[in-house]
């Protein structure tokens, strides 16, 4: 069956560091991959999209990476701020079929000042 | 500016009871979504609309309906709930385009609270 995986436990780092948060999928041939935001009462926001043919894509302090080989992608926040915390989503959206995109349950990052 | 925004913001019922949510966006998009979060966060879709036309049903009981009556309004009708409608509802909207390329803009979420 398909899966998209993200580490459920928090990731807690310090500041200045660099987060590096992770996305697996199994049963996939994703075109796209994008990661969002979701902070605590509030709706997910797009931070970054990916397509399967870019190894990487950055963004200010965001660099995403895309390996369709092992089936995953790596989400870096580099400089980490306190106002980093939140939940990251990933979400994957296929070439074909339905416009819908299938999401990660997220992994919750806790940046400690 | 509200680019998705979703009415109401909390709703708490009894079973058995019929409730709406209302969505609009006023982005100039062409497909709306509903989409459903559990406890466990897993953001699952359940509808998904394009100019009022549905294309996208997944496996969701058919107590849920939902209604587009112009490409900026999708409501979600739900009859008869469950304890297990318990989760916070979110409507996105995105423009139309390649697949998997639109980015998805969501509102503020509803949370529903079956009692």
């Amino acid at each position: 069956s398909q899966k998209i995986e993200q580490n459920s436990e928090a990731l807690n780092i310090q500041e200045g560091k660099t987060a590096t948060l992770t996305c697996n999928y199994t049963n996939y041939s994703p075109a796209y991959l994008q990661w969002y935001r979701q902070d605590p009462g509030r709706g997910p926001v797009f931070l970054l999209l990916i397509r399967e043919n870019e190894k990487e894509k950055r963004k200010e302090r965001l660099k995403v990476t895309f390996d369709t080989t092992l089936k995953q992608s790596l989400f870096h926040i580099t400089a980490s701020q306190p106002a980093d915390s939140a939940t990251y989503l990933c979400a994957l959206a296929t070439d074909t079929g339905r416009r819908a995109l299938t999401f990660g349950s997220g992994t919750r990052l806790q940046v400690q000042p | 500016d509200t680019a998705v925004s979703q009415t109401p913001k909390y709703l708490v019922t009894q079973m058995g009871n019929d409730k709406s949510i209302k969505c609009e966006q006023n982005l100039g998009h062409d497909t709306m979504y509903w989409y459903k979060q559990d406890s466990k966060k897993f953001l699952k879709i359940m509808f998904s609309y394009n100019n009022k036309e549905l294309i996208i049903n997944e496996t969701v009981p058919n107590r849920f309906s939902p209604k587009s009556p112009d490409k900026a309004h999708l409501n979600l009708h739900i009859n008869s709930l469950e304890l297990g409608d318990s989760a916070v509802y979110f409507c996105a909207s995105s423009q139309v385009g390649f697949r998997g390329r639109e980015t998805q803009y969501f509102g503020p979420g509803t949370r529903l609270l079956v009692l």
